[in-house]
């Protein structure tokens, strides 16, 4: 069973900070990976995917990835009030298409 | 903007009862999924569909089928409802080119008595 790891949370920053996500995964074939943002009673939706080793800036996001590592984090910058939602990271897996396995996501709390 | 529509927002059937969880999308999307969302353990497929009558398991499929008649639609079928399926149930849609970006639909809340 393919594992992505992440921490539960809730993490607290204050507005304005960085917030930054962690998530390991145990699948060395994965080769495409995705943050999604989940608001509270509301589903996933796509915030950032990235493929390659290094850094993806998109924004106040930056997606960054180590697959020596098997490490992907998501950094957001300036944080605000309205970043408060649980992230999830997902790993695909599977010979066709994008069989995601997700993470069980890390609550953000973002405080004003 | 793409649309993913579950039938039902919110169910309570009771042990054993057949259920029936429907999902339609409007964006001539090719693959579908199932997924359930559990507290503390995130979204686990429970199966997926590449193409109309096409099926695969995904990593929790048992006590689960479904149905894919129209490319459109996407149904997930509980035989004999158990205390263990409540959960919440999420369908989704991928946009083309295998991109991993899943459009889901508002979920599903099924409660097993």
């Amino acid at each position: 069973q393919k594992e992505v790891e992440q921490n539960s949370g809730p993490l607290s920053v204050p507005e304005g900070a960085i917030a930054s996500l962690n998530c390991t995964y145990s699948d060395r074939g994965s080769q495409s990976f995705f943050w999604y943002r989940q608001y509270s009673g509301k589903s996933p939706e796509l915030i950032m995917f990235i493929y390659s080793n290094g850094d993806k800036e998109d924004g106040r996001f930056t997606a960054q990835l180590n697959k020596a590592s098997q490490y992907v984090s998501l950094l957001i910058r300036d944080s605000q009030p309205s970043d408060s939602a649980t992230y999830l990271c997902a790993v695909n897996e599977g010979e066709y298409g994008n069989k995601l396995v997700f993470g069980a996501g890390t609550i953000l709390r973002v405080k004003s | 903007d793409v649309k993913v529509t579950q039938s039902s927002r919110y169910l309570v059937k009771r042990t054993g009862e057949k259920v029936f969880l429907e999902c339609v999308q409007d964006m001539d999307h090719e693959n579908m999924f199932w997924y359930r969302q559990d507290p503390g353990l995130g979204l686990r497929l429970i199966y997926f569909s590449y193409d109309v009558k096409m099926k695969e398991k995904g990593d929790i499929p048992e006590g689960y089928s479904v149905s894919r008649e129209k490319k459109e639609r996407f149904s997930l079928i509980l035989e004999s409802a158990s205390t263990n399926q409540t959960s919440m149930y999420l369908c989704a849609s991928e946009g083309a080119a295998n991109t991993g970006e899943l459009f889901f639909g508002e979920g599903s809340r099924l409660t097993v008595l």
